[in-house]
């Protein structure tokens, strides 16, 4: 069974608006960190959000939260106000067990999002 | 800063040729990794390291061979390239948790080398 699923190819928003891109995971671990990685045409891997499994709080880093439905084993993530450079590919990744022994990230296999003007 | 700075960023490859993708970080970051992408798959662990002289296997490690002789470097070596190892090679790495304060453990990557092999 696949470890992160990323069930939309594709995407596609106004400029402006919010988007959700889905993510849910697999795990029996009860220590485990959730992850969104941005991957522009340019090919880069730009680290946008970290949720950690014990966080009594949603993640949110500017325009960036994260949806964290621990029972339902999601984290979805959301854009407010999209903008044309948010074009990109989009990775969630999860990392299963804590503490300085256990660096590995499995990722899903991504949604492209576009933004349209 | 640097950061994670892989070489060479494009290679074309004949069948059954070997080479080194060059992996070096200046962040003094104990775990490297080697993760290969390739359309509709994501990203996939190739292999790992969690310090010097300590490597180990990940998803996919068939035809890759790595060594951590230093903290900094982690070459990644395809000792007789095939096809099916046209890809995107990125290296990453990260650094321990210090026990304070919230630990994300993100990895930081490379730009990526980008590797035809025909």
């Amino acid at each position: 069974a696949q470890k992160i699923t990323q069930t939309q190819p594709g995407m596609f928003v106004q400029e402006k608006e919010a988007v959700t891109l889905d993510c849910t995971y697999d795990t029996s671990d009860p220590s485990y960190g959730l992850f969104w990685y941005k991957q522009p045409s340019s090919g880069e891997m730009i680290f946008l959000i970290y949720q950690g499994s014990y966080d009594q709080q949603n993640a949110t880093e500017g325009r960036y939260s994260l949806n964290f439905q621990k029972a339902r084993k999601s984290a979805n993530l959301v854009i407010s106000a999209s903008q044309l450079g948010d074009s990109a590919m989009y990775f969630c990744a999860m990392r299963e067990g804590w503490g300085g022994s256990n660096y590995k990230l499995t990722f899903g296999k991504g949604t492209l999002l576009t933004v349209n003007p | 800063n640097a950061g994670v700075t892989q070489t060479p960023k494009f290679q074309v490859l004949k069948t059954g040729q070997s080479m080194t993708l060059q992996c070096a970080q200046d962040m003094n970051h104990e775990y490297m990794s080697w993760y290969r992408q390739d359309p509709g798959m994501g990203l996939r662990l190739i292999h790992y390291s969690v310090g010097a002289g300590i490597t180990d296997q990940g998803e996919v490690p068939n035809g890759y061979n790595v060594s951590r002789s230093t903290t900094e470097d982690f070459p990644l070596r395809l000792l007789s390239a095939a096809p099916s190892q046209t890809s995107v090679y990125f290296c990453a790495s990260s650094y321990p948790n210090a026990g304070q304060g919230a630990w994300a453990g993100e990895l930081f990557f490379g730009e990526g080398s980008r590797l035809t092999v025909l």
